[in-house]
């Protein structure tokens, strides 16, 4: 089955606790994204990929890294998280990105963040 | 910097009735996606445009995109309580096509 996976789906941690959230996609995507989703602010991208090796700032980068070793796994590091980062995260994979032509994004199933 | 403009925020329409969501861009857009995301969960994919003029239909729901490539709208028809949820509008960034902007959402509530 084609999907997006990511894990933990439900994470409380406090101030300064170094975490990883992991994803993974399985349709062999060149694309990969991050995104934060909070209240009155909508679906926001944190950074994202276009290939391996290959990743560049979204619009909300700080406090956040990435890393793309491999096509399948995107995950998203938070070295110092604070309270501010508390937040419903996704991860999505599409097959490429480019200006002539639109890929579906397919979304993982969320991860909710709470740092104390 | 290119922003995508949902309408309404919120509505809620009686089961059997009709409702129409609006996605605008201040710049063309290179594609469009529209999604649909139950509270607190992951979003659904539901169509995408590219073209100019272009319509897609799925069940009861249509996506259209205007000739100019700024104006998307998603219309149900004879709404159902399965189509409840939030309603995003997403788009390339005209500057950055890897950057991805969606819209701030629209809450649909179906009431029997």
């Amino acid at each position: 089955e084609a999907q997006v996976t990511q894990n933990p789906r439900y994470l409380i941690t406090v101030t300064g606790k170094k975490l990883t959230v992991t994803c993974s996609q399985n349709m062999n995507h060149e694309y990969m994204s991050w995104y934060r989703q909070d209240p009155g602010l909508g679906l926001r991208q944190i950074y994202y990929s276009m290939n391996v090796e290959v990743t560049d700032k979204g619009d909300v980068p700080e406090g956040y890294k990435v890393s793309r070793k491999e096509k399948r796994n995107f995950p998203l590091i938070l070295e110092s998280p604070s309270p501010n980062q508390t937040s419903l995260y996704f991860c999505a994979s599409s097959f490429r990105a480019s200006r002539d032509s639109s890929y579906e994004q397919y979304f993982g199933p969320g991860t909710r963040l709470t740092v104390t | 910097s290119q922003e995508l403009e949902q309408s309404p925020q919120s509505l809620i329409v009686q089961e059997g009735k009709n409702l129409t969501i609006n996605c605008t861009s201040s710049k063309t857009l290179y594609g469009l996606y529209w999604y649909k995301q139950k509270y607190g969960e992951g979003l659904i994919f539901l169509m995408m445009l590219q073209k100019g003029g272009e319509e897609k239909s799925h069940e009861k729901i249509t996506a259209k995109l205007d000739e100019k490539k700024q104006q998307s709208s998603l219309h149900i028809t004879a709404s159902q309580p399965s189509h409840a949820g939030i309603y995003l509008c997403g788009a390339p960034r005209t500057d950055s096509w890897g950057k991805l902007q969606f819209g701030a959402g629209t809450q649909v509530v179906v009431t029997p």
